[in-house]
């Protein structure tokens, strides 16, 4: 599995756009890009998935540029209760494989 | 609410004793993960069942550890004479054979005093 990197920890005011990157310089050709959500005392959430371009949903966008070797994870205006981390994953998911993560980053919002 | 849930939310226990988790998957995925988390880390893979049949199970895993699904519906986490270091949030994530979403539920914080 790729290994990920991604920003330890972010601030951001309420309100603003909030832009994730993750660099995964070792993406495979059948490698996908996954975003999970973790809020305190809670299990990670699926947030959003892509293999390339841009994939968009009601949560977040997620930009992925034609080399795949970086991703980026929008969230717009965001509020409170985006306070959470944000956890990059990269692998070919069939179904049967763990899922693998890293350290995440962690997103906070102020008012 | 993803649907997958646990019991207990929370676990104190002393030092060498036994502890059973248990989790329910959401009622029609037939595969069913489980994770521990530490403080300031990411999950990391325990095991994984595909129906009542335990698959994989990750180094991670002593020989202290055990899991079933016994019918391949809820399933069990038991941890025998536990330590200090086995204290983290255990977490349950099931998924649906073909499709590569995992859905984690609340977990259990296990604090081995």
């Amino acid at each position: 599995l790729a290994k990920t990197t991604q920003p330890i920890s972010m601030d951001s005011y309420e309100g603003q756009e909030v832009n994730i990157t993750c660099s995964h310089n070792n993406i495979a050709t059948n490698d996908y890009i996954t975003w999970y959500q973790q809020f305190p005392s809670q299990g990670p959430r699926f947030i959003i998935q892509g293999y390339k371009t841009k994939v968009t949903n009601e949560v977040a966008s997620l930009f992925i540029p034609a080399d795949r070797k970086s991703s980026t994870l929008s969230l717009p205006r965001v509020s409170l209760s985006d306070t959470a981390v944000y956890y990059c994953l990269v692998g070919e998911w069939s179904g049967n494989t763990p899922l693998v993560f890293g350290k995440g980053t962690r997103l906070s919002v102020i008012a | 609410d993803t649907g997958v849930s646990q019991d207990p939310r929370h676990k104190i226990t002393k030092r060498g004793q036994n502890v059973t988790f248990r989790c329910d998957p959401i009622s029609e995925h037939n595969r069913l993960y489980w994770y521990r988390q530490t403080l300031g880390q990411g999950p990391e893979f325990l095991t994984y069942f595909q129906n009542e049949a335990q698959l994989e199970k990750s180094r991670l895993l002593s020989d202290r550890f055990s899991a079933e699904r016994p019918k391949g519906s809820f399933s069990t986490l038991e941890i025998q004479r536990t330590e200090q270091g086995d204290s983290a949030m255990y977490l349950c994530a099931s998924s649906l054979e073909g499709e590569e979403t995992q859905y984690f539920g609340p977990g259990t914080r296990l604090l081995v005093l």
